[in-house]
């Protein structure tokens, strides 16, 4: 169980256009999902948490306005990259968290390799 | 202070050593304490995680050493296989791991055949 899914594994996009990452909890309800991002050898930096229904809230120094994050059911969340540039090709990875009581621990989906050209 | 500090940056161990990698934290409020494994091109994967109030757990080969008046922690692998070679990263939490992770710098093992 506690299987977290996204979608697409990989993505390669112009410099200015938009790209949306999906991240699905598969067996369990996720009130709350947080967005990483992960660049080579290094490690996860955290983006933002978002609780389902509400708006997401972004870590210091994430621009709220590029990365739109969107939680709108228990089992989805999405994060839409705007305007992107090649600075913003990363390893993006999304976790989801149960209700608090069913579980406190945070299960990661597999990860989104994102490459702006 | 929400700072989680992991060392050694890299590990090379032989096949059936114990690696150990070590993490230290300031923010006495952390109360939950996961380890996670992540191979290349994955996301990371819950290994095993310990909270302040025992000072060791073991799950399979892994275990947890836990000293919470040094502020540090360990893991520890028994009997390390090829198949271990990853990185490997602490974490903290607060409010049982409720509040978001705060994750070390990570760990790159290789278990040599």
């Amino acid at each position: 169980g506690a299987v977290v899914s996204q979608h697409p594994s990989w993505v390669i996009c112009k410099s200015g256009t938009s790209v949306k990452i999906e991240c699905r909890s598969l067996d369990f309800q996720a009130t709350t999902m947080f967005w990483y991002r992960q660049f080579p050898k290094q490690s996860l930096m955290l983006m933002a948490t978002s609780n389902e229904g509400s708006k997401a809230t972004y870590e210091q120094g994430v621009e709220k306005d590029k990365f739109l994050i969107n939680h709108a059911s228990l089992t989805l969340s999405t994060l839409t990259v705007t305007s992107a540039h090649p600075e913003d090709s990363s390893f993006y990875i999304c976790s989801a968290r149960d209700r608090p009581t069913v579980s406190y621990e945070q299960y990661f989906g597999p990860g989104t390799r994102l490459t702006v050209t | 202070q929400q700072q989680v500090k992991q060392s050694p940056q890299s590990l090379i161990v032989q096949k059936g050593g114990i690696p150990i990698i070590n993490c230290a934290y300031e923010n006495t409020a952390f109360d939950y304490f996961p380890w996670y494994q992540q191979f290349p091109g994955k996301g990371p994967a819950l290994l095993i995680a310990i909270r302040p109030d025992v000072s060791e757990k073991k799950e399979g080969r892994f275990t947890i050493s836990f000293n919470k008046s040094a502020k540090q922690f360990s893991l520890h692998i028994m009997d390390s296989q090829p198949g271990d070679s990853a990185t490997y990263f602490c974490a903290a939490s607060r409010n049982t791991g409720f509040q978001k992770l705060v994750f070390g710098t990570g760990t790159r093992l290789l278990v040599s055949p």
